[in-house]
């Protein structure tokens, strides 16, 4: 059974507060890791889907890594704000022909103005 | 371009029960996933269609089964409901050659009692 972690589960930090998360993932049988953010009673919104060993991406304030062969990516987010309240999910995808996503269980962010 | 859309988005059923709920996805995609989400759990997937075949099948009984039409529309079905089956339905659907691109729908909010 491939297992996606996340941590932490939640987190609470002042605005302006940097921040950085966390996604385990098999190493094995990689294909692509997404992350996406979801605000409650909204769609979850696709940030990166990342590929490759290394990669990094940039979004504004928030970026990522991946590192395959140790099966880890990490998120992060530079100088909170109040709407990057939300909860960041990654996904892990094992082959290139496949809508089966494998989520872990999200981090939950609250941003305090 | 319109985006994935849902419906309902909510829905109250009795135990025993079974329902149907739909998703049509945006123009020109043509893979269609199910993902069901259950409080303390994260994103669960169900299954993956694509043109009008069941290409991925996740891990739940045999109650759910879902199907998709030539326009790509998808429907899934729960028959027999149980309390368990109370959750937030996603669809999510991908184009192209990257099936692991995927953009969700604002779910089904379905309650059982």
């Amino acid at each position: 059974i491939l297992n996606v972690e996340q941590s932490p589960q939640s987190l609470h930090v002042q605005e302006g507060d940097s921040t950085n998360f966390t996604c385990s993932f098999p190493s094995s049988n990689f294909y692509a890791l997404h992350w996406y953010r979801w605000e409650t009673a909204k769609s979850p919104e696709a940030l990166f889907v990342m590929t490759l060993n290394g990669d990094e991406k940039k979004k504004g304030r928030i970026s990522a890594t991946l590192n395959t062969k140790e099966g880890y990516s990490y998120l992060y987010i530079k100088g909170s704000q109040p709407e990057d309240s939300a909860t960041y999910l990654c996904a892990f995808i094992g082959s290139s022909n496949t809508g089966k996503l494998i989520f872990g269980q999200g981090t939950t962010l609250q941003v305090k103005p | 371009k319109a985006g994935v859309t849902q419906t309902p988005r909510y829905l109250i059923k009795t135990r025993g029960q079974q329902v149907t709920l739909s998703c049509s996805p945006i123009s020109g995609h043509r893979s269609v996933s199910w993902y069901q989400q259950t409080p303390g759990q994260g994103l669960q997937f169900l299954f993956e269609y694509f043109s009008e075949t069941q290409r991925n099948k996740g891990n739940f009984p045999g109650r759910f089964s879902g199907r998709q039409f030539s326009n790509s529309r998808s429907e899934m079905n729960v028959s027999t409901l149980e309390l368990g089956d109370s959750a937030l339905y996603l669809c999510a659907s991908s184009g192209g050659d990257r099936a692991y691109e995927q953009y969700f729908g604002p779910g089904t909010r379905l309650t059982v009692t």
